[in-house]
């Protein structure tokens, strides 16, 4: 078990360009997880997957925000049109759905910086 | 949704006992979640709790009350290396979690 990996551990990017931030979660979890978190702030919902089926999407999920998880393995968010104000740690989290008790395991996150 | 609120910051000493709240006003609740978090790091998972009661993991204990929408989370015998934030978080059917803001608990010797 080698956990939750994500990739970048940093993107650094001009105002106006896309970014993509892959996610590999812990190989039997089913469920995967995408938030965000600002400095000094708690972690913010963004959406979750199934398998390759994303089940919610929170309403800070602009358009400019898309994630997939073609295969039910890993997943990429992508951010097009990037702007200053998505500057933040996105943490990718994963668990298994067959027990409710199990956490959700979280990765080190990406943090993106927007100039 | 879900609502949760727990105090920014708290300072306590090295040996000493810590007691961290955290209220909460949910619909569709599946339990109370908290994490550690060091900065720069991964939230880490403490306990769940989703049945009222306490629940001991060693230094680390966990209580909720379904009923008055409460949870706190109690560290003795504090350490230096327990200087973090401490999040917490209610869950739902998705297992979806709603985070607060979380508290920056500073051990001071």
């Amino acid at each position: 078990d080698t956990g939750v990996s994500q990739d970048p551990r940093h993107k650094i990017t001009k105002r106006g360009q896309n970014v993509t931030f892959r996610c590999d979660p812990i190989s039997e979890h089913n469920r995967l997880y995408w938030y965000r978190q600002t400095l000094g702030q708690g972690p913010e919902f963004l959406t979750y997957f199934q398998n390759e089926a994303q089940l919610e999407k929170s309403r800070l999920l602009s358009d400019r925000f898309s994630a997939e998880r073609p295969k039910g393995s890993f997943s990429t968010l992508e951010i097009q049109r990037t702007e200053q104000g998505d500057s933040a740690m996105y943490l990718c989290a994963s668990s298994n759905s067959r027990d409710t008790r199990q956490p959700q395991h979280f990765g080190d996150g990406t943090r993106l910086s927007i100039l | 949704g879900q609502n949760i609120d727990q105090p920014t910051e708290m300072t306590a000493t090295e040996g000493a006992i810590v007691q961290i709240n955290c209220t909460y006003q949910t619909s569709g609740f599946n339990g109370l979640f908290w994490y550690q978090q060091h900065a720069g790091e991964a939230p880490t998972f403490l306990s769940y709790n989703v049945l009222d009661g306490l629940e001991e993991k060693g230094r680390f204990s966990s209580f909720l009350s379904r009923s008055k929408g409460y949870s706190y989370l109690l560290l003795k015998e504090l350490q230096m290396k327990d200087s973090a934030s401490y999040l917490c978080a209610g869950g739902n059917a998705g297992n979806m979690l709603t985070f607060g803001g979380g508290t920056r608990l500073m051990v001071k010797p």
